[in-house]
Order: structure tokens, then C-alpha cells, then sequence
């Protein structure tokens, strides 16, 4: 079943303005992952985040997890043209065994000059 | 993290053929993925590769129509069996590395079925 759920679907900014987008689960999880994908080609890895960790940075990214709320997010700064991109969360579910990642629906997000 | 490379980059099929993916990782990993994305879509699990015995596949998906091979720790293929123009999607493999959790993709086939 769909784990993760993102929103907004579709988000489109200035350049220099900030980007933040959520990602809601359902169940417990082992870790929160967050990728971006450049028109539909592979997935580039930004961000783990475990469930016993609140917030983690790395250069304009910023990613938060509430577990009790089941939800995460994460926030760009300084937005720049070449961010466009879907943005994916996907969760490790708790004893899912093999670190299978479930993911969902994406956003896409689009960064105009 | 690793290094993945995908064989090939895309093709275009005619329905009721066969296409074997290939998925190649510099460094010897233990697990091994293989997702779908159909067009538009998030992407979905198809199976676990195992190296030494048979792939773990998920809800929907069977070993007839998505058989893989996993004959050692850098390695794997994915066949796309009898296909039909649903078919028509992205496969990614994706491998963990070392104790971190982070699953890195490959960069994906584009399969078009005609």
C-alpha cells in the first residue's frame, strides 16, 4: 500500500524564494529518505533521516520528522532554475525486514528564473 | 555510496517480446531492488534480489513475468517477459550499501512497448 503521501503535488516559485514540501506516512518506520528526479531519469539521494532524529541539514536542505504525527518535510532554500525537479519521500517501515522503501506520490516542483 | 549502471539506457519493444535489463554496482552489495515507475506514477517495489537464491517479489508482481537473476554481489537482470504496452515504464535498480540505510538508484530504463 501507498506509505507515503506528499503535498502539494505541484509547487512553482521564483528563484531565491524558499520551497517547502510535506510527506505523511502511515506506519512506524526504521528511516525517512527524501530524493529529487530530473525528468524521469534516475533518483538522486538527498537526505535519511532516522525515526529517532527530529531535523538534519545539508547545504539549502533542511528536513524535519515529527513520528508522531507521521509526518516529514522538506524545506530548499534559496531555491535555484536548476532544483526543478519531483521531489520523493520514502519510507523504511519497522520490521519490513529488507530496508524495502515505499514511496509516495511526489512533488513537483518547479523554480522559475 | 555506489556506483550504478544501467543496460539499456531505453528501448522501444513490440508487445509479446522479452527485455532483459542489466543492473551493475562497483562495489559488492547485499541488496539489491528493482522498482517500476510507470509513466507519471511514484515508484513501486517489484522484487528483492538475493545473490544465492530466488528474487523475494512483491504483492502484484511474479517470478513468470518479472523473473531475476542475481549471480553474484555486483550484479543482477531483470526480464520484462511477454510484454504488453503497460509494460511501458521506467526500472530502476537500487542498491544499501555498508550500514547507512541510504538506497542509491541506477539511472533507470525507459521501456516503451509498442
Amino acid at each position: 500500500s501507498q506509505q507515503g503521501e506528499e503535498d502539494p503535488q505541484a509547487l512553482s516559485i521564483q528563484e531565491g524564494e524558499n520551497a517547502t514540501m510535506n510527506c505523511s506516512y502511515k506506519t512506524s518506520i526504521n528511516n525517512l529518505q527524501w530524493y529529487r528526479q530530473n525528468s524521469g531519469r534516475g533518483l538522486v539521494h538527498l537526505i535519511l533521516i532516522r525515526s529517532n532524529e527530529r531535523e538534519k541539514h545539508s547545504g539549502r536542505l533542511r528536513v524535519t520528522l515529527d513520528t508522531s504525527k507521521k509526518s516529514s518535510s522538506l524545506l530548499i532554500t534559496a531555491s535555484r532554475a536548476a532544483d526543478t525537479a519531483s521531489y520523493f519521500c520514502a519510507t523504511d517501515p519497522q520490521n519490513s525486514g529488507y530496508s524495502t522503501l515505499t514511496f509516495g506520490k511526489g512533488t513537483m516542483l518547479l523554480v522559475s528564473p | 555510496s555506489a556506483v550504478i549502471s544501467q543496460k539499456p539506457s531505453r528501448d522501444i519493444c513490440q508487445r509479446g517480446t522479452s527485455l532483459t535489463i542489466q543492473c551493475q554496482v562497483d562495489s559488492q552489495v547485499t541488496m539489491m531492488f528493482w522498482y517500476r515507475q510507470q509513466p507519471g506514477q511514484s515508484l513501486t517495489l517489484i522484487a528483492t534480489a538475493n545473490q544465492g537464491s530466488e528474487a523475494t517479489y512483491e504483492s502484484g508482481f511474479v517470478i513468470d513475468k518479472f523473473p531475476i537473476s542475481r549471480p553474484n554481489l555486483t550484479f543482477s537482470t531483470l526480464t520484462v517477459s511477454n510484454m504488453s504496452p503497460e509494460d511501458s515504464s521506467i526500472y530502476l535498480c537500487s542498491v544499501v550499501t555498508g550500514n547507512t540505510d541510504t538506497q542509491y538508484f541506477g539511472p533507470g530504463t525507459r521501456l516503451t512497448v509498442l
